[in-house]
This record gives C-alpha cells, structure tokens and sequence, in this order.
C-alpha cells in the first residue's frame, strides 16, 4: 500500500548544483503535483501535471523544470540550484470521479527535505 | 490579495477545549471546501470537505461554509493532545478539479495541552 512515494528524503545541495526528485504514485492517479512548504508561506504549487506527457506552471515555477513521461512518475528538477530552493519539498497525486460533490481529494508523499548551502 | 488566506497560529488550547480554524478566500468560483491535516514531519491528509454552502459534521470536527463572506470554518470539539497538528484549507472550484490546480491556505498550527 505505497500510495505516493518521495525520493530522496534528505539532501543537501551546494549552489549551482543540480538534482532531480522522484515522485512515484501506485494508484493510477491523472493529476500529479509539486509543492514545496516553507515556514509562515504554507503549500506552494510549483508545477502540476493532469495526465502523462503534460505539465504546467503552479504559484512558483521559477528555478525549477518537471517531467511526465510515465503515467506514475512526476520528476523535479533544478538545474542550479540556490539557497532559497531550501524547503521541504511534497509530491502529490489526486483523481476526481466526475461526480458533482467529489471534488479532488490530494495525496500527499511525505515530503523530501532538501538543503543548499 | 491571495486567494486563500489563514491565520499560521500557533494556537495553543488546553485539553477539551472547542476550537475554531478559520480561512478566507477571494475565488467566488471555489464549490468543494477541502481541509487537511498534517503532523510534524509528515504529508498532509485529507480530514474532511463539504461541497458549497452549509455545515458538514464528522465525529469531534465540524466543517462550516459561508459563501456570501467566502468564510470557511473547522471547529474541534473536546479537543486532544493527538489533534496537535497543521490544519490546511483548500477551496477549489470544478473548473481547478478538472485542471488539477490546487492551492492551499498557508495553514494554522494548532497545539492542545494536556
């Protein structure tokens, strides 16, 4: 019962280097999203995706690029990375069954902390 | 202005006590109410959501909507130490469900003693 799965956990980072965070979701979700969560900031969207081989901007794209090839992977990327890219970073995945009442229940990995220095 | 505002907290309440969680949003499009709650160190979850106007009871947590203020409300009833969490709100409308873009208030971190 995976559900959405984050890798790495943990990981510091020097400025300008780059690395990529894996999302993987078992529950044959459409949407995948990126957020990170900063203190006193909340949730941030930074990109989302609603469907395999689509992606869009969220609230703060800058800095960052997404990839959607498999239907179950949503990956993250920063090319150079910079101290304010310091943040705990959630993959989320949803679904919405159409019906009028259901809206679109999110499922939250349990987040990637990631540090540059 | 953002579209979805909360008080962060910290609100601190003693054992028992009734607690109200609050948010404000600007999209008079936003239909589905949705609130999260997320401890320390982990993902948030889904608590509980209401679908436009009125009041939706779940055990101890209820959750209110008024959406001629566009008001969103979660009270905690006979509070517990395990509801010491990160409440979250997420208003949406059908056209984000279908979209997938889904934002959230920034969270109120609630404490309850002993």
């Amino acid at each position: 019962n995976a559900g959405v799965t984050q890798t790495p956990k943990f990981r510091v980072l020097k400025t300008g280097q780059s690395m990529t965070l894996l999302c993987a979701q078992d529950m044959n979700h459409e949407y995948m999203y990126w957020y990170r969560q900063d203190p006193g900031m909340g949730l941030r969207l930074i990109h989302y995706s609603v469907g395999e081989g689509t992606t869009a901007k969220g609230e703060v794209p800058d800095g960052y690029n997404v990839s959607r090839l498999k239907k179950q992977n949503f990956l993250l990327g920063l090319e150079s990375a910079a101290p304010s890219q310091t943040s705990v970073y959630f993959c989320a995945s949803s679904y919405s069954d159409g019906t009028r009442s259901s809206g679109n229940t999110i499922y939250f990995g349990e987040g990637s902390w990631l540090t540059v220095v | 202005q953002k579209e979805v505002e909360q008080d962060p907290g910290p609100l601190s309440v003693p054992e028992g006590a009734i607690v109200s969680l609050n948010c404000t949003y600007s999209n008079s499009a936003f239909q589905y109410f949705m609130w999260y709650r997320q401890y320390s160190r982990k993902g948030p979850e889904l608590l509980m959501y209401t679908y436009s106007s009125g009041n939706k009871e779940d055990g101890r947590f209820t959750a209110q909507v008024d959406k001629s203020s566009k008001y969103i409300s979660l009270f905690i009833r006979d509070s517990q130490p395990s509801d010491s969490a990160t409440y979250l709100c997420a208003p949406h409308s059908k056209g984000s469900s279908n979209t997938g873009k889904l934002i959230f208030g920034q969270g109120t971190t609630l404490q309850v003693k002993p």
